[in-house]
């Protein structure tokens, strides 16, 4: 099971907004309403953001927002903050005859 | 409050086996499912499988197919990763991490254990 296609980075500046995109396959993104993505500072547990595509755990700041279209799914974040710089991983389920879920390659955020 | 602890980091040579433990407090641990990722320096999040808590139902990677268990002790509320033919490339920083749904693999991760770095080295 190949990793889902993501940016190796992205940049922005403080109250930008900045869009990570996903990139998979109809077996995995294209084929569930399953992904979420995460947030991961250096030497950190990741941090569940968006589940099911575009749910938001409480806790999460309503900035960050999901979607999905086709085999790509995508992870917006306005208002872009200092404390957003991570890397993000987008998460999908890829059923049961691959292996079940996989991963993205991860995006580095960086805030100018 | 809802947490997951990790056992302590673990070197081992190569051709062994590691045990990882996970210890749930703070919610119903048979209520919910534990998925087990892994990350190697420098590399993305790899997910290596998930236990069903309540029932002990097991979904693996096809990459770890045959060399990990994943277990889990009730009683205790503690979850378990079993890797063996260790090998280098094994070296990585092991989580454990509560998903939303137990009624399959799906990818909502929302708790998360700290780590477990397991060190592979002759």
């Amino acid at each position: 099971q190949s990793a889902l296609t993501q940016p190796r980075s992205v940049s922005g500046s403080p109250g930008q907004s900045v869009t990570i995109s996903c990139t998979g396959t109809s077996s995995d993104v294209g084929g569930y309403n399953y992904v979420s993505w995460y947030q991961q500072h250096p030497g950190k547990a990741p941090k569940l953001m968006i589940y099911d595509v575009s749910k938001r755990p409480s806790g999460v700041p309503d900035r960050f927002s999901g979607s999905k279209s086709g085999n790509t799914a995508s992870l917006t974040i306005s208002g872009l903050q200092a404390e957003d710089e991570a890397d993000y991983y987008c998460c999908s389920y890829a059923g049961s005859y691959t292996s079940y879920v996989v991963f993205g390659g991860g995006t580095k955020l960086t805030v100018l | 409050q809802v947490q997951l602890v990790q056992s302590g980091a673990e070197v081992k040579k190569p051709g062994a086996s590691v045990k990882v433990s996970c210890k749930a407090s703070g919610y119903t641990f048979t209520s919910y499912a534990m998925h087990w990722v892994r990350q190697a320096p420098g590399q993305r999040l790899e997910w290596m499988g998930w236990i069903n808590a309540g029932n002990g139902n097991t979904k693996y990677s096809q990459k770890f197919q045959g060399r990990v268990t994943i277990t889990r002790d009730t009683s205790a509320s503690t979850a378990y990763m079993e890797l063996s033919s260790l090998r280098s490339e094994d070296t990585a920083v092991y989580y454990c991490a509560r998903a939303r749904s137990s009624i399959a693999a799906l990818p909502d991760m929302d708790v998360w254990g700290k780590g477990t770095t397991v060190t592979v080295s002759s």
